[in-house]
């Protein structure tokens, strides 16, 4: 079975300054991940996703991620953080054989300092 | 297409009552998911449907709750009687399989308070 671990809990950042948040996943064969994004009171909002090929993909909102099988991570990356970034931020992964369900990580909460 | 849509957005009833929550998922989507988000249980998966076939419900928490899909536009959640440990935010989502796109759209959710 497939696992996510979010290291971090809560990050606080600065506006302006760069952001990385961690993902670390447990799969035996290639997983797909994903990242969403959930502001206050909202649903959650596709980031971006990996399925196969360049390891470093781009998403909405300024925000890429990068593939990296031998650490087994999926971190995500933002260079400059916006006040409108702060939400909750989840890593989740899935495998064919699971169907179309996801493991989903247990969050990290980005708060920006203006 | 609208998105995931459910209602009601908001729902507060009193102990020992039934909850009905709704869910109309994206037009075309053959899977349905159901979640409960709390602050100390996070995001739960508590069922999910492929093709209005329930495939996995280890995640619904009692006998309490249940789920049906009678058909491809439509999905219920249904907790009889409620308790005040209930409360929280339940999202429907739905995704397809076809084409190899497994991410799953969300609802808004339905916040759910049981008093």
């Amino acid at each position: 079975a497939q696992s996510v671990t979010q290291p971090d809990i809560h990050i606080t950042v600065s506006e302006g300054a760069s952001l990385e948040l961690r993902c670390n996943y447990s799969y035996g064969a290639t997983p797909y991940l994903f990242w969403y994004v959930q502001s206050p009171g909202q649903g959650l909002q596709l980031l971006l996703k990996y399925f196969s090929g360049d390891t470093l993909v781009q998403g909405i909102k300024g925000f890429e991620a990068e593939f990296k099988r031998s650490q087994s991570s999926f971190n995500l990356r933002k260079p400059s953080v916006h006040w409108s970034d702060a939400a909750e931020y989840f890593c989740d992964v899935g495998a064919r054989a699971a169907g179309n369900k996801l493991t989903f990580g247990g969050g990290t909460r980005v708060l920006v300092k203006p | 297409d609208a998105g995931v849509i459910q209602s009601p957005r908001h729902e507060v009833t009193e102990m020992g009552q039934e909850v009905t929550l709704r869910c109309k998922p994206i037009s075309g989507h053959d899977y349905l998911f159901w979640y409960r988000q709390t602050m100390m249980r996070g995001l739960e998966l508590l069922i999910y449907f492929n093709n209005n076939v329930p495939i996995d419900d280890s995640g619904m928490p009692e006998d309490r709750f249940s789920a049906k899909m009678p058909n491809a536009s439509f999905s219920t959640l249904k907790i009889q009687p409620s308790e005040p440990r209930d409360s929280a935010v339940y999202f429907c989502a739905s995704s397809s399989a076809r084409g190899l796109q497994y991410e799953q759209y969300f609802g808004p959710g339905t916040r759910l308070t049981v008093t």
